[in-house]
């Protein structure tokens, strides 16, 4: 059972246009989304994150909106860039009750901006 | 300041061989993670350890798998008898609670493990 949906698997964008990476969940619980950028050969890195009491956040170019009812949260990427050329995972957790922290991955989207 | 470091990079094996992973969290982050990530897919949790408590092995696929943090800090992902399936990226993350109580992970570069 897959707890975060994450699309499109891929994406092309031309250099200066938004590119929008969706993300949906299913768990209620999850209160904290963070979005992860992965360049190959490394490992991913937190980009922005959001918890479910503001409805959007913005850090520069990126922007996380976030829908509680739709239990719905995506990314906006402004006057995308060529090196912002990467994989996208978006993510929730949430801590149990037993004090565990596991976040649950999106399967990631390939982001390529086109010069 | 120094990140999650893994080693080693890259690790080719044959098939039925045993594999030793390291992670080298960085100092003082209580959380460590283990990932698996083969190409193309998401993050496959493995498993996840948290102070002094009882490792989360939930995510480990087979009995295969193992892994241990030693003194609560450097960890070893040991792989038994290695199958084709097996081979991706393996990456190792670790976090420390933040002032909001949300938990940043820090991802290593990650070790790519092929088996022939």
């Amino acid at each position: 059972q897959q707890q975060v949906k994450q699309s499109p698997q891929s994406l092309i964008v031309q250099k200066g246009g938004i590119s929008i990476i969706n993300c949906a969940y299913e768990n209620t619980a999850f209160d904290y989304f963070p979005w992860y950028q992965q360049f190959p050969g490394k490992g991913p890195a937190l980009l922005i994150a959001i918890r479910p009491d503001v409805s959007e956040k913005k850090e520069g170019r990126f922007t996380i909106s976030f829908n509680k009812s739709a239990k719905q949260f995506s990314l906006h990427i402004m006057d995308s860039q060529p090196g912002d050329s990467a994989t996208y995972f978006c993510a929730a957790s949430h801590t149990t009750s037993g004090g565990s922290y596991i976040p649950t991955f999106g399967r990631g989207t390939s982001l390529i901006v086109h010069p | 300041g120094a990140g999650v470091s893994q080693s080693p990079s890259n690790k080719v094996t044959e098939k039925g061989k045993d594999v030793e992973l390291r992670c080298d969290p960085i100092s003082g982050h209580t959380a460590l993670y283990w990932y698996r990530q083969s190409l193309g897919q998401g993050l496959e949790f493995l498993i996840y350890f948290q102070g002094n408590s009882a490792p989360d092995k939930s995510g480990l696929p087979s009995d295969r798998f193992s892994a241990e943090r030693t003194g609560g800090s450097v960890s070893t992902l040991t792989i038994q008898r290695t199958q084709q399936e097996d081979s991706a990226v393996y990456l190792c993350a670790s976090s420390l609670k933040g002032l909001e109580g949300t938990y940043e992970q820090y991802f290593g570069p990650g070790t790519r493990l092929t088996v022939t």
